[in-house]
């Protein structure tokens, strides 16, 4: 089993739709989450972290669920602009110093 | 603030050449810092983590060696390398052991 798995996609949405992707984590130490995104070619850059309590930023909405072991992101109101790979990212205990990836989920929307 | 600067941001090397890319971070003293390699849609590997000078953890065995003969300078540095060492490597910086991570702007490796 991957120590975090996604779906790849790619989804396929057109404005205005709302959609949401799952991340799964195998570790249950793990204590920090993320979610980044990255356009084609280009670096990562963080979207947001997920909180225990789950937090919202705008039109995103990031949530942790540690009995299960999965963390989630959803995109409200998609804009052209949120054309990008989405990626789930998990790291361990403070002791330890590794960062793990999802490999992503794309995500396509389109007019 | 702090910066990250990653070089070069593409190169074309031939197999059996040397390789070797720089990262360094500015604003900020004893970083944690990392290698990554993300191969053509595929997801980030982790190759490399420092926690400082001189001190390297290598996740993945292959031809590629990492060092830290500063703190706040990342070399990731092959002999020779392999057709399959083609991809993207992203070096990424963060203060402590948990927290965000800070990519360079990564460096597109092809070699035929």
């Amino acid at each position: 089993r991957k120590e975090v798995e996604q779906d790849p996609g790619p989804f396929n949405v057109p404005e205005g739709a709302t959609v949401a992707f799952n991340c799964t984590y195998s570790n249950s130490a793990s204590q920090s989450f993320f979610w980044y995104r990255q356009d084609c070619r280009k670096e990562p850059k963080l979207l947001m972290s997920v909180y225990s309590s789950g937090n919202e930023d705008g039109r995103f909405t990031a949530q942790l669920n540690r009995a299960s072991q999965y963390i989630s992101l959803l995109i409200r109101d998609s804009k052209l602009s949120d054309s990008a790979t989405y990626l789930c990212v998990v790291s361990p205990n403070t002791g330890g110093f590794k960062t793990i990836f999802g490999a992503g989920t794309r995500l396509f929307v389109k007019a | 603030s702090q910066t990250i600067h990653q070089w070069p941001a593409t190169l074309v090397q031939p197999v059996g050449s040397p390789l070797s890319l720089e990262c360094t971070v500015e604003g900020t003293s004893n970083p944690n810092l990392y290698w990554y390699r993300q191969a053509a849609g595929r997801g980030l590997q982790l190759l490399f983590y420092s926690v400082g000078i001189g001190q390297i953890s290598s996740e993945v065995p292959q031809n590629l060696s990492a060092s830290r003969p500063q703190d706040r300078q990342f070399i990731l540095s092959s002999k020779k390398l392999l057709l399959s060492d083609s991809g993207f490597y992203l070096c990424a910086w963060r203060p402590s052991a948990a927290g965000e991570l800070f990519f360079g702007e990564g460096s597109r490796l092809t070699v035929l």
